[in-house]
């Protein structure tokens, strides 16, 4: 069964609305989280570590007041979008893991829509 | 910043072809990690090799780490159009448990 999950799977909305992704760990307790924003046919570009009861960690280039993350528990890390724009529609996945060398879990990914 | 050049970066062949994915850069990492991915969904782990120069088999796939663990390989016998997706190699050794994903290989295989 899944491990990793996200809601909602697809989302569309109006430019200038925000909108919330969360991403629940199903099977094991996650301290950290992490959000990748994925553009049609091209890789995976992290964006930001999330950590539980903590500010999360931002890459270079990403707007921390734009996608504001909230890990609250060891199971859900949220994030949303803020003020949503038509260059903000990609996919967007979490990734929950323990360890470098241990099985990565990502989720099945939030196709996000801005008209 | 560590960088992850896949090559080649689109691959169409017909079924029963062989093919090798490139993965390379000029960093070093702990381990590395090939993913499969289809549209839509999220990634898929394929192998994770952890050893400078190590060999791993997953049926069709032979998966290779360069002796100096800066690169990899991820070589398909008798391609079938079920291998068809987005092949993605990520490494890790950034600290943090940072995965830095490569650029990406979309391999479609045709009948």
């Amino acid at each position: 069964g899944a491990v990793v999950s996200q809601h909602p799977s697809w989302v569309i909305c109006k430019s200038g609305t925000s909108v919330k992704i969360e991403c629940r760990s199903l099977d094991f307790q996650a301290t950290t989280m992490f959000w990748y924003r994925q553009f049609p046919k091209q890789s995976l570009m992290l964006m930001a570590t999330s950590n539980e009861g903590s500010k999360a960690t931002y890459e270079q280039g990403v707007e921390k007041d734009k996608f504001l993350i909230n890990h609250a528990s060891l199971t859900l890390s949220t994030l949303t979008v803020t003020s949503a724009h038509p260059e903000d529609s990609s996919f967007y996945i979490c990734r929950v893991g323990r360890g470098s060398t241990d099985t990565q879990y990502f989720g099945p990914g939030t196709r996000l829509t801005v008209l | 910043t560590q960088l992850l050049e896949q090559s080649p970066q689109f691959l169409s062949i017909q079924e029963g072809e062989n093919l090798t994915v490139y993965c390379n850069s000029s960093s070093v990492f702990s381990s590395l990690q090939w993913y499969r991915q289809e549209p839509g969904e999220g990634p898929v782990l394929l192998v994770t090799v952890v050893t400078g120069g190590e060999v791993k088999k997953l049926k069709r796939l032979t998966f290779q780490f360069g002796d100096a663990r800066k690169d990899s390989s991820l070589h398909i016998t008798a391609a079938q159009p079920g291998d068809t997706g987005l092949y993605l190699c990520a490494g890790s050794g950034g600290g943090g448990n940072k995965l830095t994903f490569g650029t990406g290989t979309q391999l479609k295989v045709e009948l």
